[in-house]
């Protein structure tokens, strides 16, 4: 079956730092793949997406490129901020109800 | 933001104990599905709703049902709660022909003792 991978982290990192959370996946036929970031006591939001190969996701400086010859979409950021630290998910859809989620990576940033 | 409403956000329970968790959404989207999340294994399907009164089951759908009468709510029903469904509970929607994005409530974290 589908499945995603990607540490679990705590991910720390100075405030500024450059961010890259890895994510890879298997799955068959043509997914879509999405970012998703959860706040401390809230719910899952969409981050960005991509839903063919070479397409690149953006929103707010997060930036993810969907690479079919590696099976990855990893997430970057230039320029981290106290305000990214959450818990971000890497999640693999083959319709409706074959949403495939990741562990989640929580990111801690330190001032 | 699609409006999706969870209740209660919180509660505590005895095992053995019947528990419903609601789920309350203002978009009319078709698609409703509860999920639970633990350390160690992300997000997982419990349940999903293809429309009212249309459901079918998820990857860890033991111990649970579910029911949809009317597209705006999505109920879960822990039967009889044991320790090992203390989680947090997680409501999700989705428009048909959406793009696939998912829309999530804030969560019900549920502690059975």
């Amino acid at each position: 079956g589908d499945s995603v991978t990607q540490m679990e982290g705590p991910v720390t990192l100075s405030e500024e730092a450059f961010l890259t959370i890895n994510c890879t996946y298997t799955a068959t036929g043509y997914p879509s793949l999405f970012w998703y970031v959860q706040y401390p006591g809230e719910g899952l939001q969409l981050l960005l997406k991509a839903t063919k190969a070479d397409d690149k996701g953006s929103n707010k400086g997060f930036e993810a490129t969907y690479r079919k010859e590696t099976t990855s979409f990893h997430l970057e950021k230039g320029s981290v901020q106290v305000s990214d630290s959450a818990v971000y998910f890497c999640v693999l859809s083959g319709g409706y109800q074959k949403v495939t989620f990741g562990i989640g990576t929580k990111l801690q940033v330190i001032p | 933001d699609a409006g999706i409403t969870q209740s209660p956000r919180h509660k505590v329970t005895e095992t053995g104990t019947p528990v419903t968790l609601r789920c309350h959404q203002t978009e009319n989207h078709r698609y409703m599905y509860w999920y639970r999340q633990d350390p160690g294994h992300g997000l997982r399907l419990i349940h999903y709703s293809y429309g009212v009164k249309d459901t079918d089951k998820g990857e860890v759908s033991d111990g649970y049902s579910v029911s949809r009468s009317k597209t705006e709510d999505f109920l879960l029903t822990l039967e009889s709660a044991t320790s090992s469904q203390t989680s947090v509970y997680f409501c999700a929607t989705q428009p048909a022909g959406g793009g696939e994005t998912q829309y999530f409530g804030p969560g019900t974290r549920l502690l059975v003792l």
